[in-house]
């Protein structure tokens, strides 16, 4: 399978702890973008990497999350402190370019659940 | 900041049926459309795409969507529907002069075919 790859799947986790969760794009893509997607709702931007540079923050992104593309391969997206708040899809999404042309390709998300 | 409005949150059809879904965006600029279609249990894929030219394209199986500038709408249709289009659809905009092409998306709108 060629596709973007999220790890893990699910993950359930008590508020006040520390998550990673890992995103490994399709190898020849130079952009990789997370989104969060809660119920009901479409994924919202939160950031994106052109190779290893983060070039693009949302302000949804507050400090407690950091991001990282060490190497411009995979990348990984941590939450520390979690909140019931941070429940939701996290989605990753990688392109070849912007995406204008191809669009993205996404994975199939990590669920997140704050309890 | 634009913004995404997809009017229809639920939709059921019975096969053969005609589709339009509506999409209207806010953005004063220009702007890139697209529409991302969600299978069950599957990870968003494009649909199809708008960036420049004929403001009425073509995507994959079968559907099609017009931007409509004066509108700020771009909304997808299909002249007969199949139980396999059962789906979410998300309809997305990005400013034309981002270069990151972050995604702004609408709410989705959940289709079920009836056989």
């Amino acid at each position: 399978d060629t596709g973007v790859s999220q790890d893990p799947r699910h993950k359930i986790t008590k508020r006040g702890q520390n998550v990673t969760f890992r995103c490994d794009p399709i190898s020849e893509h130079n952009r990789l973008y997370w989104y969060r997607q809660t119920l009901g709702q479409g994924p919202e931007f939160l950031t994106y990497f052109q190779n290893e540079a983060q070039l693009e923050k949302s302000r949804l992104l507050s400090d407690r999350f950091s991001a990282e593309r060490p190497k411009g391969s995979f990348s990984t997206l941590e939450i520390q402190r979690t909140e019931q708040g941070d429940s939701a899809m996290y989605l990753c999404a990688s392109s070849l370019g912007s995406g204008v042309i191809y669009g993205y390709t996404f994975g199939s998300g990590t669920r997140l659940t704050v309890v | 900041a634009q913004s995404v409005s997809q009017h229809n949150h639920h939709v059921i059809l019975s096969e053969a049926a005609s589709l339009e879904l509506g999409c209207n965006y806010s953005y004063g600029g220009t702007v890139n459309l697209f529409w991302y279609v969600q299978y069950p249990g599957q990870h968003l894929q494009l649909l199809l795409k708008y960036f420049s030219g004929d403001p009425l394209v073509k995507g994959i199986k079968g559907f099609e969507a017009e931007f409509i500038k004066s509108k700020f709408s771009f909304n997808l249709r299909k002249p007969s529907v199949q139980w396999s289009d059962t789906a979410e659809y998300f309809c997305a905009v990005s400013p034309a002069n981002n270069a990151g092409n972050m995604l702004t998306f609408g709410g989705g709108t959940r289709l079920m075919v009836k056989p």
